[in-house]
């Protein structure tokens, strides 16, 4: 098993530009979490998916969309990039919900220039 | 909202000495724990959870943590520190009323540099 995979794993972007970042998993994981990482913050959840064709809004959800049109796969998508979305992106799936260990990607470092 | 804290953003420790890293936290109602780790340019890893049941709760690599409800407090420890254990720690928590959100709350993280 891959267990859970992100690409790309790294990306330079411009202002304005958009892209999709796209994360896989393996496992028949019910849940999916689209996470950021900033320094001194720990990890931030930007949106997530409680099962095929199902999103919801996490605590940093402005700026981003996000589609789950398969199970197993989970789309984070910047339509109009910022420098403040400067970061580094965690997928993460489980099985359960919050009570279930999960299972993070290895990662996205996005920069905006 | 649940809120965690990690006092500490940087723990040193010799090898061989035992070491804590602390957590409290803040939830309405009863909670679900959790210790992660994360090694340089690698995403998160499980070490363990509380959810119910014996306060101290072990876990992956010798580590082990208690929680303490009348403190707000999941501390995790290990009695005797690997060089490998340098890392950066996360303490998470979630709700148990979360219903469908089943959002888990994390804390800034502590990284534990163990000197040999």
């Amino acid at each position: 098993n891959a267990g859970v995979t992100q690409t790309p794993k790294f990306r330079v972007l411009k202002t304005g530009q958009s892209m999709t970042l796209l994360c896989a998993q393996d496992m028949n994981h019910e849940y999916m979490y689209w996470y950021r990482q900033d320094p001194g913050m720990g990890l931030r959840l930007i949106h997530y998916s409680v099962g095929e064709g199902t999103t919801a809004k996490g605590e940093v959800p402005d700026g981003y969309n996000v589609s789950r049109l398969k199970k197993q796969n989970f789309l984070l998508g910047l339509e109009s990039a910022a420098p403040s979305q400067t970061s580094v992106y965690f997928c993460a799936s489980s099985y359960w919900g919050s009570t279930d260990t999960q299972y993070f990607g290895p990662g996205t470092r996005l920069t905006v220039l | 909202a649940q809120s965690v804290a990690q006092p500490e953003d940087q723990v040193n420790v010799a090898e061989g000495n035992p070491l804590t890293v602390k957590c409290t936290y803040s939830v309405s109602g009863n909670p679900y724990l959790f210790w992660y780790v994360q090694y340089p340019n690698r995403g998160l890893q499980f070490l363990l959870k509380y959810i119910t049941g014996d306060n101290l709760v072990k876990g992956s690599y010798g580590f082990e943590a208690e929680f303490n409800k009348s403190q707000t407090s999941f501390h995790l420890k290990k009695p005797s520190a690997l060089v490998s254990d340098s890392a950066l720690y996360f303490c998470a928590v979630s709700p148990i009323s979360s219903g469908s959100a089943r959002q888990l709350t994390f804390g800034s993280g502590t990284q534990l540099t163990v000197l040999p």
